[in-house]
């Protein structure tokens, strides 16, 4: 198994522009989440999923939009980029709500 | 909103000392784990705790959940280089966006 990847590494943008951060699982997990943690601080949820067309917000959903078309995927969309957005953000599924596995991030800045 | 403390902040320890770290709120959970975290990637699971009073070992790794249900525990025993990194204690209301992570607590092992 995969686990949980993530698609980009990296990804530098500009103000204003827009993208999606992609999830994906081969875990048959019904949860997902995504966090973004800035520098030397915790997680913050900002959206998640307890199934195939079910999403929610979180702490922090403000800027960000998701969809869970299928189990496997969980795409995070960022519209209107600001630099406030710069940070690093992570993917991660569970069967159960607290052991959530992790993907290995998708690190933005926004200039 | 709800928030968890870990305690230290962060620690220099030798190699082969023990560490010892906790994680209090002022909430009950039902469910407590704990995380690491190595530079650059994301959190892995390290120990999860679903009782009251529950001791659970993991290797060198040894996690308590408080008898009060409002805090846990985290030893390291012998710790080794590999052990660098930042530990995350959180916590769950079986609630699915009720996971709270804590600050987290950076450790540093000097050879």
């Amino acid at each position: 198994n995969a686990g949980v990847t993530q698609t980009p590494k990296f990804r530098i943008l500009k103000i204003g522009q827009s993208m999606t951060l992609q999830c994906a699982q081969d875990m048959n997990h019904n949860y997902m989440y995504w966090y973004r943690q800035d520098p030397g601080m915790g997680l913050k949820l900002i959206y998640y999923s307890v199934g195939a067309g079910i999403t929610d917000k979180g702490e922090v959903p403000n800027g960000y939009n998701v969809s869970r078309s299928t189990t496997e995927d969980f795409p995070l969309r960022l519209e209107l980029a600001a630099p406030s957005q710069t940070s690093v953000y992570f993917c991660a599924s569970s069967s159960n709500i607290g052991e959530q596995y992790f993907g290995p991030g998708t690190r933005l800045t926004v200039t | 909103g709800q928030q968890l403390n870990q305690s230290p902040q962060s620690m220099f320890i030798q190699e082969g000392e023990d560490v010892s770290m906790n994680c209090t709120s002022s909430s009950i959970f039902n469910t407590w784990l704990w995380y690491k975290q190595d530079p650059g990637e994301g959190p892995v699971l390290l120990i999860a705790l679903y009782k009251a009073g529950e001791l659970t070992s993991n290797g060198r790794l040894t996690a308590q959940f408080g008898i009060t249900r409002k805090d846990s525990f985290l030893n390291i025993s012998a710790s080794i280089p590999s052990d660098v990194g930042i530990y995350f204690c959180a916590g769950d209301k079986t609630s699915y966006d009720k996971v709270i992570f804590g600050p987290g607590t950076s450790l540093s092992v000097i050879p």
